[in-house]
Formats: structure tokens, sequence, C-alpha cells
């Protein structure tokens, strides 16, 4: 079975300090990964994707992941946190042949002071 | 360019009073899902649809039924509403293939008192 786990379900940086969100996960074939973000009273946004064609991905606002098959590991960063950054961030797996269903993590909330 | 609409957007039940809440696509999508938010547990799969009038159940489908009479339209009800159910509902949908992103809509929050 699939799984996801975020650590750390609170985050604080400071302003233009590097942002890193750890997400493991655990799937017994070659997963799907996501990060989405979530603002406050808002739907989910999608930040990135992985589908296996690069390890590096790169997503909106200044995000990117890397995929690491032997860490099982797909923790987001960004080099330089911006006020707006502050949400909640959330990673999920789905696996082909699934019906696309995502399993989520249960979130890390950002926080970003001047 | 509406996307995923979810309706209503806020609503307060009475325990044991009974609604159904209302997801509508308009990208022709084959799949459907109920995902429900709760702090501290991120989304989890209440029921989704892979294509009109079939649903299957996700990780926590007790106390709830869908229906998909519709292609465009994936409903969620609470029969008999429970506290526990207290929680911001989200619906999403997809096309079929080798997995497509998932469109989400802005969420439905309840309150169960």
């Amino acid at each position: 079975a699939q799984s996801v786990t975020q650590l750390g379900s609170h985050v604080s940086v400071s302003e233009g300090a590097l942002v890193l969100l750890r997400c493991n996960y655990s799937s017994s074939v070659p997963p799907y990964l996501f990060w989405y973000v979530q603002y406050p009273n808002q739907g989910l946004q999608l930040l990135l994707k992985y589908t296996s064609a690069a390890t590096l991905v790169k997503g909106i606002n200044g995000f990117e992941a890397e995929f690491k098959k032997s860490e099982t590991s797909f923790h987001l960063t960004k080099p330089s946190a911006h006020m707006s950054d502050a949400a909640e961030y959330f990673c999920a797996v789905s696996i082909s042949g699934g019906y696309n269903k995502l399993i989520f993590g249960a979130g890390t909330r950002l926080a970003v002071h001047p | 360019n509406a996307g995923v609409t979810q309706t209503p957007k806020f609503r307060v039940l009475k325990t044991g009073q009974s609604m159904t809440l209302l997801c509508a696509q308009d990208m022709n999508h084959e799949y459907m899902y109920w995902y429900r938010q709760d702090p501290g547990m991120g989304l989890r799969l209440i029921h989704y649809s892979v294509g009109e009038g079939t649903t299957a159940k996700g990780e926590v489908p007790d106390g709830y039924n869908v229906s998909r009479l519709k292609k465009q339209n994936f409903l969620l009800g609470l029969e008999s509403a429970a506290p526990s159910q207290t929680s911001v509902y989200f619906c999403a949908s997809s096309s079929a293939g080798t997995n497509p992103l998932q469109y989400f809509g802005a969420g439905t929050r309840l309150s169960v008192l």
C-alpha cells in the first residue's frame, strides 16, 4: 500500500531563507508524486509533479523538488522564501492503474516571518 | 473556465439531519473524487467514480453515499449527519489515462452540531 509521510507539521523560516519541506513515500511500484499548496480558505493548487521523466522537477513560484529513489524522498525546496509563500503544503502519491487516486500526507504549514 | 464547482460553500447541520453536496465539472473528465480534509490528517478519499453510473469506496466511506447520474456531476450525501463529519470537503476530477492531473474545487466547509 502507498503512504506519504511529511516530516514537520509546522515549519517557520525568515523571509529570504531557504525553504525545505520534507516528504517520504512508500510504494511497491514506481510512484507518481505531487506537491500541492493550499492558501487559507482556498482549494488545492498544484505546485509540481514527478512522473519519472526527470528526477529534478521545477514547479511554479520558484519551487522545485527532487525525486530520490534510494531515499524514497521527494522534498520540496525554494532558495528564498517570500511572505506570500505562507500556506499549507501537501505531498501526495498515486500509482498507475489506480484510477489516479491520490494518497496525501498530513501537510506542513509554512510560516514566513520578516 | 469554471473547472470544478462545489455547492454549497458553507453549511451548518444539526446531528441527524441530511444533506447533499454537489460537485460539477465542465472539463468532460471521466474520473471524479470526494475527499475530506481534517486538521493534521491531510485529505482522505471518501468515494470516487470512474464513469457515469459507477462509484467506488475510498479510504473513509462510512456515513456517506454518492451518485454519478450524469458525467459532469458527482453528489455526496450524508443521510444522518454526525459531529464526526464536521470537515472541509473537496471534490476533484481528472481525465482517464496514465496519471493525469486532478483538478480541485474550492471546498465545502461543513459543521455538524
